[in-house]
């Protein structure tokens, strides 16, 4: 079935450093999203992208829905402890039927 | 608000034994889903369903199946047991159309098949 790449799969970072991830499909997408898994509990919504090109701030966060639709990309600026965690790319095609196909994750851990 | 909730959180079966997950949701969502996620693959949809009475299947639906009786309540079976359903089960909720996506987790359901 459809798949979509994310990368890096983890990253061990320094307190205080960014951090950049991002998500390809070989495929379009209409929606990108963006949600945040921390250890023993589901995802959590992060960010939501809607329109090709368009970049959304959350935060410290920001993240970009690709021109191709066909990637999106994750930034986290100056990364504290509470962000380590899974983060989940997720893309839909259409039909808003709320059919999310989500990457395989970037894990991250972040040292003090 | 309670918002997604899941029962049990833990469950260990025999193979070839059946049982019965539950999701409830307070916050009036019409969509409901359940997810599976395995390591290093991501969560993939099992079924859905838009509204009181509806399911659909999703990306994996075999061995699963799921009933909406009730708004707020959305219910995953496994009939027959096999080790590849280990796993870790997630319900969601949303509202409908584009805020479909936006979607709403609990905190899971860890699944083990001997």
């Amino acid at each position: 079935g459809q798949q979509l790449n994310q990368s890096p799969q983890s990253m061990f970072i320094q307190e205080g450093e960014d951090v950049s991830m991002n998500c390809t499909s070989s495929s379009i997408f209409n929606t990108w999203l963006w949600y945040k898994q921390d250890p023993g509990e589901g995802p959590v919504l992060l960010i939501a992208l809607y329109k090709a090109g368009e970049l959304t701030s959350n935060g410290r966060l920001t993240a970009q829905f690709g021109i191709t639709r066909k990637d999106s990309f994750l930034n986290i600026s100056a990364s504290i402890p509470s962000d380590v965690g899974i983060y989940f790319c997720a893309g839909s095609h259409s039909g808003n039927t709320g059919k999310l196909i989500f990457g395989q994750g970037t894990t991250l851990q972040v040292k003090p | 608000n309670a918002g997604v909730t899941q029962t049990p959180k833990f469950r260990v079966l025999k193979t070839g034994q059946s049982m019965t997950l539950l999701c409830a949701q307070d916050m009036n969502h019409e969509y409901m889903y359940w997810y599976r996620q395995d390591p290093g693959m991501g969560l993939r949809l099992i079924h859905y369903s838009v509204g009181e009475g509806t399911t659909a299947k999703g990306e994996v639906p075999d061995g699963y199946n799921v009933s909406r009786l009730k708004k707020q309540n959305f219910l995953l079976g496994l009939e027959s047991a096999a080790p590849s359903q280990t796993s870790v089960y997630f319900c969601a909720s949303s509202y409908t159309g584009r805020s479909s996506y936006e979607q709403y987790f609990g905190p899971g359901t860890r699944l083990t098949v001997t």
